[in-house]
């Protein structure tokens, strides 16, 4: 079976400093990789993806994750956050098949301190 | 633009009505589709992947006589909440595979509040 780990269910820094949002996963095959953004009251935005090549895949709004299979890590992370990224960050896994369901870890809220 | 469409997006009902939420992949068929229930400050949990011409393959703990899901064609699935009670008050989301590599396409997802 496949899972994420989302490491800390609230992050806070501050305005212009580096965000690092952390995920591992855990699966039996090679996986696809996603982390999706959710602000209040609204539906999912993918941010970046990972499914082959380069290992280190960037995403809009100046976000990026690096493919680390030997610590089955895919952690998100941006250099300089910005009072727009607050919101609930996803780190999501599934199979290499475009047809298999995507397993959500338990998600990050992102604070950002003036 | 959006590639999949989700309706309603807010419901607002009395206890023990029946809702039904529909969910259709734009310029694409999809014989699979799935939804997802999001409780307050909760993750996505998969109910169930729809499938289309056949039955529904819902996740353990989903009861299947409570959220029919029907999808009759290859560009619309249903998700109905039968007698809905304050419990099921949540963020339905439903999805779509992707075309090649890329992922899911997800709808805006349908508020359900039921009083």
């Amino acid at each position: 079976a496949q899972s994420v780990t989302q490491l800390g269910s609230h992050v806070s820094v501050s305005e212009g400093a580096l965000v690092l949002l952390r995920c591992n996963y855990s699966s039996s095959v090679p996986p696809y990789l996603f982390w999706y953004v959710q602000y209040p009251n609204q539906g999912l935005q993918l941010l970046l993806k990972y499914t082959t090549g380069a290992t280190l895949v960037k995403g809009i709004n100046g976000f990026e994750a690096e493919f680390k299979k030997s610590e089955t890590s895919f952690h998100l992370t941006k250099p300089s956050a910005h009072m727009s990224d607050a919101a609930e960050y996803f780190c999501a896994v599934s199979k290499r098949n475009r047809d298999d369901k995507i397993i959500f870890g338990k998600g990050t809220r992102l604070h950002i301190l003036p | 633009g959006a590639v999949v469409s989700q309706h309603p997006s807010w419901v607002i009902c009395k206890s023990g009505t029946s809702v039904k939420i529909e969910c259709r992949s734009l310029d694409f068929q999809a014989t699979t589709m799935f939804w997802y229930r999001q409780f307050p400050k909760q993750s996505l949990m998969l109910m169930a992947t729809s499938n289309e011409g056949s039955k529904a393959t819902y996740e353990q703990g989903v009861e299947k006589d409570k959220f029919l899901i029907n999808h009759a064609s290859l560009t619309l699935s249903t998700l109905t909440v039968t007698s809905a009670h304050p419990e099921d008050s949540s963020f339905y989301i439903c999805s779509c595979p992707g075309q090649g590599d890329q992922p899911q396409h997800f709808g805006d997802g349908t508020r359900l509040s039921i009083l």
